[in-house]
């Protein structure tokens, strides 16, 4: 199987800063690798999918990069509604995930 | 407008079943793979399986394999997802989310259901 590891665990930034998150999957896994973003109680929303294509109607603040087995998931100006945990995800394997909170 | 709606939460005791429903509108529901995931409470996703409702084939995450069962009713554009043997630890919120891409398995998943919470309990 695929492992799936993401850092930071949490995070707490200011609003306005530039947040990264990091994914690095066990072996080379092209540019197939999506990101997620979950607030509590809702269902998971897709943000990016093939590592860098940003979903319809996603803010263009949130962008992703990387291919092979390194990946970096960036919100390049914090936002209060970006509060979230925010997962990547590569076939059928989930990132722990990355809670975002404001500092 | 394209959305998955589920059936109501549930309760079950330890070695009953459960079957969840989740009803697809606004999209050719034949064209698009079915994923089932769950998040157990405090706990990140988990990838259950997909099911293609065009052929009715599926493909099982391991660690639930002999013990789910998804299926579909193309008539009423509906897929289900029955988990048998229940286990307190499949206490859980079960989604159901279409696949990112006609036709194939690509495993993005740009529409979630709202969700429907399976609690396992004597």
């Amino acid at each position: 199987d695929i492992q799936m590891t993401q850092s930071p665990s949490s995070l707490s930034a200011s609003v306005g800063d530039r947040v990264t998150i990091t994914c690095q999957a066990s072996q080379d896994i092209s540019n197939y690798l999506n990101w997620y973003q979950q607030k509590p109680g809702k269902a998971p929303k897709l943000l990016i999918y093939d590592a860098s294509n940003l979903e319809t109607g996603v803010p263009s603040r949130f962008s992703g990069s990387g291919s092979g087995t390194d990946f970096t998931f960036t919100i390049s100006s914090l936002q209060p509604e970006d509060i979230a945990t925010y997962y990547c995800q590569q076939y059928a394997f989930f990132g722990p995930g990355t809670k975002v909170d404001i500092k | 407008q394209v959305q998955l709606v589920q059936s109501g939460a549930e309760v079950k005791k330890p070695g009953a079943s459960v079957k969840v429903s989740c009803k697809a509108s606004g999209y050719t529901f034949t064209g698009y793979y079915m994923h089932w995931v769950r998040q157990a409470p405090g706990q990140g996703l988990e990838w259950m399986g997909w099911i293609n409702p065009n052929s009715g084939g599926t493909n099982y995450a391991q660690k639930f394999q002999g013990r789910v069962t998804m299926t579909r009713d193309t008539s009423i554009s509906t897929a289900y997802m029955e988990l048998s043997r229940l286990r307190s630890d499949d206490t859980a919120v079960y989604y159901c989310a279409r696949d990112l891409r006609y036709g194939s398995g690509s495993y993005g998943m740009d529409v979630w259901g709202q969700g429907t919470t399976v609690t396992v309990s004597s």
